[in-house]
């Protein structure tokens, strides 16, 4: 399958700083990225699905200025966490899809282990 | 909406016992289902799918058939293996949508023992 690299795997920050995670498809042209979040024991948690050269849509409750996301290219997309909080620490995922064909899979990320102390 | 319920875990089993993990859906339309697995301290790895109605997925083992009749999509192994130990994700996505956005169960930790 097509390969998705996410960095960084784990990143622990202040309170009050910002963080950006990336996304890359490999070796493949993603036209559309998805971010999730995972809570301890829970599922994963859609957050917004972003297309290239667009403005991402945001799930309800998921507050769009506090996570930016750009996906400023076909093989990139970033999340930035802005002014974290303990509250944003979780596991964050990305998936990317090439939906140029119908029924496309989606590759994901190995995901971010962000802890905000 | 669409949705997903699958069995709550943890389920722990022997080595090589046989493994059935639930998952019931709802949705409209014509959905695709899925099974991801996540390893520990991992992203998501897709296990298996199936498109249509009495498709059988299959990889490493594990099989899922697609039953339309009542919305299922249950995940199975004839002899699980220390190895298989992760959590698994039962998931769909609806095609009738723009967004290939995936839409995922709780997730079922599975522990397997020597």
């Amino acid at each position: 399958g097509a390969v998705v690299s996410q960095h960084p795997s784990r990143v622990i920050c202040k309170s009050g700083t910002s963080v950006k995670i990336e996304c890359r498809s490999l070796d493949f042209q993603a036209t559309t990225m998805f971010w999730y979040r995972q809570f301890p024991k829970k599922s994963l948690m859609l957050m917004a699905t972003s297309n290239e050269g667009s403005k991402a849509t945001y799930e309800q409750g998921v507050e769009k200025d506090k996570f930016l996301i750009n996906h400023a290219s076909l093989t990139l997309s970033t999340l930035t966490v802005t002014s974290a909080h303990p509250e944003d620490s979780s596991f964050y995922i990305c998936s990317a899809a090439s939906l140029t064909g119908w029924r496309t899979e989606a590759f994901f990320g190995q995901g971010t282990r962000l802890t905000v102390v | 909406g669409n949705s997903v319920t699958q069995m709550e875990g943890p389920v722990t089993l022997s080595e090589e016992a046989f493994l059935t993990i639930n998952c019931t859906y709802t949705a409209t339309g014509y959905p695709s289902l899925f099974w991801y697995v996540q390893y520990p301290g991992e992203g998501l790895q897709l296990l298996l799918k199936a498109t249509k109605a009495d498709d059988k997925g299959s990889n490493k083992g594990f099989e899922a058939t697609y039953r339309k009749e009542t919305t299922s999509f249950h995940l199975e192994k004839g002899s699980v293996q220390v190895s298989d130990s992760a959590v698994y994700f039962c998931a769909l996505t609806n095609y009738g949508g723009a967004t290939n956005k995936l839409i995922f169960g709780t997730g079922t930790l599975l522990a397997v023992q020597p």
